[in-house]
């Protein structure tokens, strides 16, 4: 069974530190997404990695697939308030979309 | 962009009647849609796959008389709790993969479901 397993699952961080989320697996994924979902909403895409060591920029927010592509990292810079919500990563098995466990941020002013 | 469309955003129904949530595509076509289910603080379980014209894949644990799930046309599927109780209020998303011109998916905003 394809799992995807998050760290960590709570982060609270004051305005402005830095911190990196993960998502790792023993299985090998043709590609990995990122979701971010605020409270009463649905997830929203940030974004796609599908190459093996692929960085992908998106403003303050880096991610990065392994080089095995088995797992995926989340890096944000400076964060803000509004980088508070949920993240998930997913990947897509026969169709069907599969998130991992989710890590909380809180980003306090 | 793709939008999907969920309707109502709230509910809060009695122990023992059922409640029907609406997901719809707006700009785009959808085969298939997936509803999840999310607790506090927690990811989106899948629950089920609807199919357009067909019965319901549903995931491992899922109880199909329970929650059942119509997908009539292609841009409209249903997900009914029955006799609903209060274990089952929790947090319900659906999805439609598809009109993003990438295969990606799209999420609706989500329903809340209390039932007292």
């Amino acid at each position: 069974t394809q799992l995807l397993e998050q760290s960590p699952q709570f982060l609270s961080i004051q305005e402005g530190e830095n911190l990196t989320v993960y998502c790792n697996s023993s299985s090998v994924f043709s590609s990995l997404q990122w979701y971010r979902q605020e409270p009463g909403e649905g997830p929203v895409l940030l974004v796609t990695v599908v190459t093996g060591g692929e960085v992908k920029k998106l403003k303050r927010l880096t991610f990065q697939f392994g080089d095995a592509r088995k797992d995926s990292s989340l890096h944000i810079t400076a964060a803000q308030p509004g980088d508070t919500g949920l993240y998930l990563c997913a990947f897509s098995n026969t169709g069907k979309l599969i998130f991992g466990q989710g890590t909380t941020l809180q980003v306090k002013p | 962009g793709a939008v999907v469309s969920q309707h109502p955003s709230r509910v809060i129904c009695k122990s023992g009647t059922s409640v029907k949530i609406e997901c719809r595509s707006l700009d785009f076509q959808a085969t298939t849609m997936f509803w999840y289910r999310q607790f506090p603080k927690k990811s989106l379980m899948l629950m089920a796959t609807s199919n357009e014209g067909s019965k319901a894949t549903y995931e491992q644990g899922v109880e199909k008389d329970k929650f059942l799930i119509n997908h009539a046309s292609l841009t409209l599927s249903t997900l009914t709790v029955t006799s609903a109780h209060p274990e089952d209020s929790s947090f319900y998303i659906c999805s439609a993969r598809g009109g993003q011109g990438n295969g990606g998916y799209t999420f609706g905003s989500g329903t809340r479901l209390t039932v007292v």
